[in-house]
């Protein structure tokens, strides 16, 4: 079945560091691929996300590039800041279904 | 934009009363919600699928006798724990998927406590 095996956290950083949140999956078809984040108390809000192999989102600093031939989709970042403390959550749609498989979510915390 | 508001936000029961959980989609009509269960240090679990109109369907492994879901309205799906025990305890959250480029909506969740 469909899965997402997400880095595990939680992940501290400097303010102005890189940032690197591995996420991989296994799914059958071609399923589009997705980031949420939490922020504290808020309910999840989508990030960023790609819809087809090669494709790149990006929003907010933040990029992640659907690499079928790793089954990957990790996020990045070239300089965090604290407002960037969060939960991060990877997420895939498969091709027949209208529900998300979320990986286990990752906590960053950015300290200034 | 797209707005899911889902409340209670907390809620502490005892064991063995029941507690509902609301999640309303304001400003869209949301035919289809999902709700999601996360444990500690655990993905979001897809608990059902509610469809405005029709019996929820349920994933495997989920009571659909304990976990009640009503989605009675295009704008409003419940959903309620009954008798619960502690290891209900648990982030309930909902989504809807909004039209346009919204996709997805998600509630701010609901942290059950059952003591």
């Amino acid at each position: 079945g469909d899965s997402v095996t997400q880095m595990e956290g939680p992940v501290t950083l400097s303010e102005e560091a890189f940032l690197t949140i591995n996420c991989t999956y296994t799914a059958t078809g071609y399923p589009s691929l997705f980031w949420y984040v939490q922020y504290p108390g808020e309910g999840l809000q989508l990030l960023l996300k790609a819809t087809k192999a090669d494709d790149k989102g990006s929003n907010k600093g933040f990029e992640a590039t659907y690499r079928k031939e790793t089954t990957s989709f990790h996020l990045e970042k070239g300089s965090v800041q604290v407002s960037d403390s969060a939960v991060y959550f990877c997420a895939l749609r498969g091709g027949g279904a209208n529900n998300l498989f979320f990986g286990t979510g990752t906590r960053l915390t950015v300290i200034p | 934009g797209a707005v899911v508001s889902q409340h209670p936000s907390r809620v502490i029961c005892k064991s063995g009363t029941s507690v509902k959980i609301e999640c309303r989609s304001l400003d869209f009509q949301a035919t289809t919600m999902f709700w999601y269960r996360q444990f500690p240090k655990q993905s979001l679990m897809l608990m059902a699928t509610s469809n405005e109109g029709s019996k929820a369907t349920y994933e495997q492994g989920v009571e659909k006798d304990k976990f009640l879901i009503n989605h009675a309205s295009l704008t409003l799906s419940t959903l309620t724990v009954t008798s619960a025990h502690p290891e209900d305890s648990s982030f309930y959250i909902c989504s809807a998927i909004a039209g346009g480029s919204y996709g997805y909506t998600f509630g701010s969740g609901t942290r059950l406590t059952v003591v």
